[in-house]
């Protein structure tokens, strides 16, 4: 079945990399994302990969998959205060628009 | 862009009343999705539309809940009658059909509160 797992919560130092993981079942998604959601925000998208790649950066973030293990992290890099949020895996079954969502990591980040 | 708007941002109603969210998605989406957050369930896809026609119901609890898409700019979700149990946060979102990322972007939201 569809199904995404997310560890609940994570506590990093400011400055420190935080990395988020998850898990997902379908094999046939066809791309993984990851949203953010701020407090009394919607989600907003950060980044995704192509299901076909391993890696993907895009400035301090870094996303890693191991299709093999269907596997999907999310490295921040330099963490700040501002990332302070709720991280949403994504995977998007059969390759169509329909989205399954994890149940989404709190990053808290502390001095 | 504006974005996704959704209106109100948050409603408190007492029990059995109907409740009415709306939602316009970002202009020349072709897919807009309703979806429901709370503490215990998390995010759940609650129906989806494509050019206007629903193609996925399945997530609507159950026969007190309906959406419509009248035109390209406009949706809405209806709880009748409502009840405690539906009080959580209504998120409306739309995508592109072009680029075959089926990224989708989110409203704001509307709290629900029902008393």
């Amino acid at each position: 079945g569809e199904d995404v797992e997310q560890s609940l919560f994570l506590s990093v130092r400011e400055g420190d990399s935080s990395v988020i993981n998850c898990t997902y079942t379908d094999s046939s998604s066809t791309y993984l994302y990851w949203y953010k959601q701020e407090p009394g925000a919607g989600l907003q998208l950060l980044t995704y990969i192509f299901s076909n790649m391993d890696m993907k950066q895009d400035q301090r973030l870094t996303v890693l998959l191991n299709k093999k293990d269907k596997h999907l992290s999310l490295r921040i890099a330099d963490t700040q205060t501002g990332d302070s949020a709720i991280y949403f895996c994504a995977e998007n079954p059969g390759g169509y628009n329909k989205l399954i969502f994890g149940a989404g990591t709190r990053l808290a980040v502390h001095p | 862009d504006a974005g996704v708007i959704q209106s109100p941002r948050h409603e408190v109603t007492e029990m059995g009343q109907e409740v009415t969210l709306r939602c316009k998605p970002i202009s020349g989406h072709d897919y807009l999705f309703w979806y429901r957050q709370t503490m215990m369930r998390g995010l759940e896809l609650l129906i989806y539309f494509n050019n206007n026609v629903p193609i996925d119901d399945s997530g609507m609890p159950e026969d007190r809940f309906s959406a419509k898409m009248p035109n390209a700019s406009f949706s809405t979700l209806k709880i009748q009658p409502s009840e405690p149990r539906d009080s959580a946060v209504y998120f409306c979102a739309s995508s592109p059909q072009t680029g075959f990322t089926y990224e989708q972007y989110f409203g704001p939201g509307t709290r629900l509160t029902v008393t």
